[in-house]
């Protein structure tokens, strides 16, 4: 069964940097090369916001219009790993992060835990 | 970029209630269209992939239909479980988007 382990919760001040992780299990390290990873954020009470994509084999990552430029997504496949960075955190940047695995057509099959990130002064 | 609609925002319903969502896309995005199931503190679940198709383990209460730009989801006889907040989410392109969300409640 594929599962996806994210990094525990983080606190951090405005200006900060950060890099959360999502480790897949249960992939041979060929298929972990094989799917999208998404990441989804979810602020406090708020609803899903899709914020872009990369494929492991050869690190292609398509961000999403709102979140371009504000972080960067990088993957490491020698441990089926794929990380979701900010170089300078904004209070807004608080909230749930989910990655996920996208399967064929688009959807994401299996989620992760969830990452919550704080950012406060 | 294709802006996505859910409604109600809020519906409230009873156990055995029949009960239905609606998700609308701004332009056609075919049948690339699915529906997540997320309870509090909890990641989503994916319910209905490809308009229609139920994902594994799902109870066949559930059900999706719809293509183009106007899509449902139909739960026959809703459960204790089901009290939820639903997404609907496009993926018609590599660049992908969630709706709004509609928070199902005890009545």
């Amino acid at each position: 069964e594929v599962q996806l382990l994210q990094s525990g919760a983080e606190m951090r001040k405005p200006g900060e940097s950060l890099k959360i992780s999502c480790q897949g299990s249960g992939y041979t390290q060929y298929s972990f090369t094989s799917y999208w990873i998404g990441w989804v954020r979810q602020r406090p009470g708020k609803g899903l916001e899709w914020m872009g994509i990369i494929y492991p084999g050869d690190s292609d990552i398509r961000y999403s219009p709102s979140f371009q430029g504000q972080v960067t997504m990088s993957a490491d496949t020698s441990i089926s790993t794929a990380y979701l960075q900010w170089n300078s955190l904004q209070v807004s940047d608080s909230g749930m992060y989910y990655c996920a695995r996208r399967k064929g057509s688009g959807y994401f099959d299996t989620w992760g835990q969830g990452t919550l990130v704080t950012v406060s002064s | 970029d294709i802006q996505m609609t859910q409604s109600p925002s809020t519906l409230s319903a009873s156990v055995g209630d029949r009960v239905t969502i609606t998700c609308r896309a701004s332009q056609s995005v075919s049948t690339y269209l699915a529906w997540y199931q997320q309870k509090p503190g909890k990641a989503p679940k994916v319910l209905i992939y490809d308009a229609s198709n139920l994902a594994t383990g799902v109870p066949s209460r559930f059900s999706g239909h719809g293509s183009g730009t106007e899509f449902t989801l139909t739960i026959t006889s809703l459960q204790p479980d089901d009290f939820a907040t639903y997404y609907c989410q496009r993926y018609s392109s590599y660049l992908s988007a969630f709706g709004p969300g509609t928070q199902v409640e005890i009545k």
